[in-house]
C-alpha cells in the first residue's frame, strides 16, 4: 500500500504558483520522497526527490517539512502543460525490493488559464 | 538520465492470445521493472526483471501469466498471455539507475486493448 497521503484534485491559475501537499507520516529514516507526474496517456515523469533537505531543480522545488512527516511540491510558475497526476512516493535507499516505487492515486492538477 | 522506448505502442489483440512487449533502454541499467496502470487507475508494479535470472514477481501476478525475459543490461520483454478482456491497460517499462543520483525513468508505455 501507498504510503502516502495526497488531495484527489487541486486547481492552480496559469502563471500562479502550484503547491502541492503530501502527508508521509509514517516515513522512515531510510526513505527518500519521490515526485513524479503523468500526464495524461504517458509514462510518469520523474521530477525531484529528497532525503531531508529541501531540493531545488529546473522543474520544481520539493519542500519537506523538518519533521519529514509532509512536503510540498513547488511548480514556481504553473503552465498549462504542467496539468498532470502528480504523485508523491516515498521510497528506501536501501535498494532491493525495499526500494521499489508504489505508486497511491495522486493529485490531479489543473492548471486554467 | 535513461531513454526508455518501448515495442509496440499500441496493440489491439483478440481473447485467448498473447502479446510480447519489448522494452529497451539507451544504457546498462541495474534494474528493469514492469508496471501495469488500469483504466482510470494508478500504476501496479507486475514484477522485478532480473538479468539472467527468474523475474520477481508482486503478489497477485504469476509468471505463468506474464512470462518476463531479461537476456543483458539494457533489454526486456514482457509477454500477456491467453488475454481477457480484463487484461486491457498500459504497460509500462521501468529502469532504475544507480549511483547518488538512484532514479527511476519509466518507457512511453504499451497501450493494451483485448477485445
Amino acid at each position: 500500500d501507498a504510503k502516502t497521503t495526497q488531495p484527489t484534485s487541486m486547481d492552480c491559475a496559469e502563471g500562479r504558483a502550484a503547491n502541492l501537499p503530501c502527508n508521509h507520516s509514517t516515513i522512515s529514516g531510510n526513505e527518500y520522497v519521490y515526485w513524479y507526474r503523468q500526464i495524461h496517456s504517458q509514462g510518469p515523469q520523474y521530477i525531484i526527490h529528497g532525503l531531508k533537505n529541501n531540493e531545488t531543480n529546473e522543474m520544481a522545488s520539493l519542500i519537506i517539512t523538518e519533521d519529514r512527516k509532509s512536503s510540498t511540491l513547488i511548480l514556481p510558475h504553473a503552465t498549462l502543460r504542467d496539468t498532470a497526476v502528480y504523485y508523491c512516493i516515498v521510497r528506501s535507499y536501501y535498494g532491493g525490493s525495499q526500494g521499489n516505487l508504489i505508486f497511491g492515486k495522486g493529485t490531479k492538477l489543473s492548471v486554467k488559464p | 538520465s535513461a531513454v526508455i522506448s518501448q515495442k509496440p505502442s499500441r496493440d489491439i489483440c483478440q481473447r485467448g492470445t498473447s502479446l510480447t512487449i519489448q522494452c529497451q533502454v539507451d544504457s546498462q541499467v541495474t534494474m528493469m521493472f514492469w508496471y501495469r496502470q488500469q483504466p482510470g487507475q494508478s500504476l501496479t508494479l507486475i514484477a522485478t526483471a532480473n538479468q539472467g535470472s527468474e523475474a520477481t514477481y508482486e503478489s497477485g501476478f504469476v509468471i505463468d501469466k506474464f512470462p518476463i525475459s531479461r537476456p543483458n543490461l539494457t533489454f526486456s520483454t514482457l509477454t500477456v498471455s491467453n488475454m481477457s478482456p480484463e487484461d486491457s491497460s498500459i504497460y509500462l517499462c521501468s529502469v532504475r539507475t544507480s549511483g547518488t543520483k538512484d532514479t527511476q525513468y519509466f518507457g512511453p508505455g504499451t497501450r493494451l486493448t483485448v477485445l
